[in-house]
């Protein structure tokens, strides 16, 4: 399967914790994108990559968020000192996206991280 | 700023029957893309369909169609012929323009539940 994945796929930690998540995108994807999404909710835009370089950083990515994209490649998003309300799941997709050519239409999903801070 | 609207949290169809998910956008972009997602209960976003801001037919996309009408803005979502597979939630969402960063804002979502 060469779709996007996300490891864990849950994470439970107390209040205070740091955790780390990690996003593998389709191989020759060259945007990767972080979404957070709390119950009930739709996904919301935290963050984006276009190859190694952050692009653009949501307000809802406060100073305990760090997300990283080294080579290019996987990405990982960090939070620092959790709190209870960080419990979401965090989504992270890929595009192609060609300043020259066709515009990427379509972002594909993982099937995401869902975290719960006690 | 851009936004999503879908009214209605919940829907009930009879299976085999066609189903409208509403959703509105408000944006003042000129150019702009429109997408569906389905999220079954596995947590997956599963893309649908996609209409360009400037294209003259509504999408289709086997079961799924887009009743795109602009100056309403509006993006309704028909499926036909429902399963029961179908059922889950379904997120409208907008893309801002190509030469941004692409990324997209979704509504807050419908939950549909097909009868059998």
């Amino acid at each position: 399967d060469t779709g996007v994945s996300q490891n864990p796929r849950h994470k439970i930690t107390k209040r205070g914790q740091n955790v780390t998540f990690r996003c593998d995108p389709i191989s020759e994807h060259n945007r990767l994108y972080w979404y957070r999404q709390t119950l009930g909710q739709g996904p919301e835009f935290l963050t984006y990559f276009q190859n190694e370089a952050q692009l653009e950083k949501s307000r809802l990515l406060s100073d305990r968020f760090s997300a990283e994209r080294p080579k290019g490649s996987f990405s990982t998003l960090e939070i620092q000192r959790t709190e209870q309300g960080d419990s979401a799941m965090y989504l992270c997709a890929s595009s192609s996206f060609s300043p020259s050519g066709t515009i990427d239409n379509e972002q594909f999903f993982g099937p995401g991280t869902r975290l719960t801070v006690l | 700023a851009q936004k999503i609207t879908q009214t209605q949290p919940g829907m009930f169809v009879q299976e085999k029957e066609a189903v409208t998910l509403d959703c509105t956008y408000d944006t003042s972009d000129q150019s702009y893309g429109l997408f569906w997602y389905k999220q079954p209960s596995s947590g997956e976003m599963i893309f649908l369909i996609y209409q360009g801001s400037y294209d003259e037919q509504n999408a289709t996309e086997g079961r799924y169609s887009l009743n795109f009408q602009k100056a309403r803005k509006s993006a309704n979502l028909v499926i036909s012929a429902s399963q029961l597979g179908d059922s889950a939630m379904y997120f409208c969402a907008m893309r801002e323009p190509y030469n941004a960063g692409n990324m997209l804002t979704f509504g807050g979502g419908t939950r549909l539940m097909v009868k059998p």
